[in-house]
C-alpha cells in the first residue's frame, strides 16, 4: 500500500491484560520503526526492524513489550501485562532507507484502565 | 542518542506572519528532517536538508542548516490557519542508532 496502516485506532485494556497492536508498512520499505508518543510530547523511539529483523531495540522495555515484522504479515507490537503508564498513542512508521523520509501512520492510543 | 530541542515551545501568530522554528542538537548529522504532526494524527515529513547544504526551500517552507552552530531553523511564510500543528526537528546521526529521534517540538497557533 501506499500508506503505512495502523490498527486497530483504538485499544482498550484493563491493567495487566495483554494488547497487541499492528502496523503495516508500505509496500518495498525496508525499515519500521515504532515510537511511543504521551500526551502529546515527545516521541519514545522502541524499536526499529530491517525487513523481519530487529535493527535496534534499544528503546525497548525488555520485560513486558515484544515487537515482530513477519514476512507477509503486519508487523506487530505486544506488551503483556500493560501497566497505566502504557497509555499513550504508539506510531509506526517505515522507510526505504534509514536515512531518508519516514512515513508514519496515525497511531494507535492505547489506553490501559 | 541523538534528538533535536525545538524552540519556542509553543508560537502563536496571526494568519499572514510568518513563524520561525529553531532546533538545536548535539553530535554531526548526516542529515536533519523537519516534520509536522497535526492534532490526534502522525507525523508528515516536510523536507529534509543534508549535513553539506544550507539552505533548501519547498513552497512556502525554508529551512537553514548551520552544522558549526549545530542548529537549523524552519520559516514558514504568509502563514495560514492550516498551519496550525507541532513541527518536530529530526537530526539524523546515520551511525549509533539509526533510527529518527524527536524532541518535544513546536506547537504553532495560526490565528485566523
Amino acid at each position: 500500500g501506499e500508506e503505512v496502516a495502523q490498527t486497530p485506532k483504538h485499544l482498550v485494556r484493563g491493567e495487566g491484560q495483554k494488547a497487541k497492536l499492528y502496523c503495516a508498512p508500505i509496500k518495498g520499505h525496508s525499515y519500521v520503526f515504532w515510537y511511543q508518543q504521551v500526551l502529546k510530547n515527545e516521541f519514545k523511539f522502541l524499536i526499529s526492524f530491517q525487513n523481519e529483523n530487529v535493527f535496534d531495540e534499544t528503546g525497548m522495555p525488555k520485560e513486558r513489550f515484544s515487537a515482530k515484522c513477519l514476512p507477509n504479515s503486519p508487523c506487530s507490537l505486544e506488551i503483556q501485562a500493560t501497566k497505566l503508564e502504557d497509555s499513550a498513542v504508539y506510531f509506526c512508521a517505515s522507510s526505504q532507507f534509514t536515512n531518508t523520509e519516514a512515513f508514519f501512520g496515525q497511531g494507535t492510543r492505547l489506553t490501559v484502565v | 542518542s541523538q534528538q533535536g530541542e525545538e524552540d519556542p515551545q509553543a508560537l502563536s501568530i496571526q494568519e499572514g506572519e510568518n513563524a520561525t522554528m529553531n532546533c538545536s542538537y548535539k553530535t554531526s548529522i548526516n542529515n536533519l528532517q523537519w516534520y509536522r504532526q497535526n492534532s490526534g494524527r502522525g507525523l508528515v515529513h516536510l523536507i529534509l536538508i543534508r549535513s553539506n547544504e544550507r539552505e533548501k526551500h519547498s513552497g512556502r517552507l525554508r529551512v537553514t542548516l548551520d552544522t558549526s552552530k549545530k542548529s537549523s531553523s524552519l520559516l514558514i511564510t504568509a502563514s495560514r490557519a492550516a498551519d496550525t500543528a507541532s513541527y518536530f526537528c529530526a537530526p539524523f546521526q546515520g551511525t549509533g542508532r539509526r533510527a529518527l529521534t524527536f524532541g518535544s517540538g513546536t506547537r504553532l497557533q495560526v490565528q485566523p
